[in-house]
């Protein structure tokens, strides 16, 4: 299948600084790429649909402003956590599809990035 | 609202149990049903995809089914083995959104 790589898989940074972490497609182009989150113990959540050379779309509930979304080419999506606090501290993964698997939908994910805000 | 539900939220069996895995969503108009795995602070495996004119889908020890009139899916998983512990994920594909349930955890003891 296809690989999607996201880096760093891991981060720990003070309160108040951002965070960026990023979102490789290696062997596709992904027009749209997704961003979840999930906190211990619980599912994943979606945060935002990523469109490439385009503004994301952000879910109900999550703040635009604080988690910055860049999609500059076909194969990095970018999310920014800005000031970050310890609330936010969270597994964040992102998924995308590959447009040549056909009509499947069939979305694949990244490894994972946990960040801990002290 | 679309909502996704896994019975039951944990499983510990002995090796070599055949076990069943429950998925059920409130609104039938999916596009494909997506089974997951995901190890303790790991990223997701995709296990198993079923659209949604299909019935089941099968790879190896693992059966998926799919019944979208009743809005209910299951994962079948014969012979089970300590490897096989895991966090079981069902997520249905709505448009471009996917929808999680919370998962069940599973413990296969040796």
């Amino acid at each position: 299948g296809a690989v999607v790589s996201q880096h760093p898989s891991w981060v720990i940074c003070k309160s108040g600084t951002s965070v960026k972490i990023e979102c490789r497609s290696l062997d596709f182009q992904a027009t749209t790429m997704f961003w979840y989150r999930q906190f211990p113990k619980q599912s994943l959540m979606l945060m935002a649909t990523s469109n490439e050379g385009s503004k994301a779309t952000y879910e109900q509930g999550v703040e635009k402003d604080k988690f910055l979304i860049n999609h500059a080419s076909l194969t990095l999506s970018t999310l920014t956590v800005t000031s970050a606090h310890p609330e936010d501290s969270s597994f964040y993964i992102c998924s995308a599809r590959d447009p040549s698997q056909g009509g499947t939908g069939e979305l694949f994910f990244g490894e994972g990035s946990r960040l801990t805000v002290l | 609202k679309q909502e996704v539900t896994q019975i039951p939220a944990a499983l510990s069996v002995p090796e070599g149990e055949n076990l069943v895995l429950n998925c059920s969503f409130t609104d039938s108009a999916i596009y494909n049903l997506q089974w997951f795995r995901q190890d303790p602070g790991k990223g997701l495996t995709s296990l198993l995809l079923i659209q949604s004119s299909q019935r089941e889908q099968t790879s190896g020890r693992l059966n998926a089914s799919l019944d979208k009139s009743s809005g209910r899916s299951t994962l079948y998983i014969a012979a089970s083995q300590p490897g096989d512990s895991a966090t079981y994920l069902c997520a249905v594909l709505y448009g471009n959104k996917l929808v999680f349930g919370a998962g069940t955890i599973l413990r296969v003891k040796s």
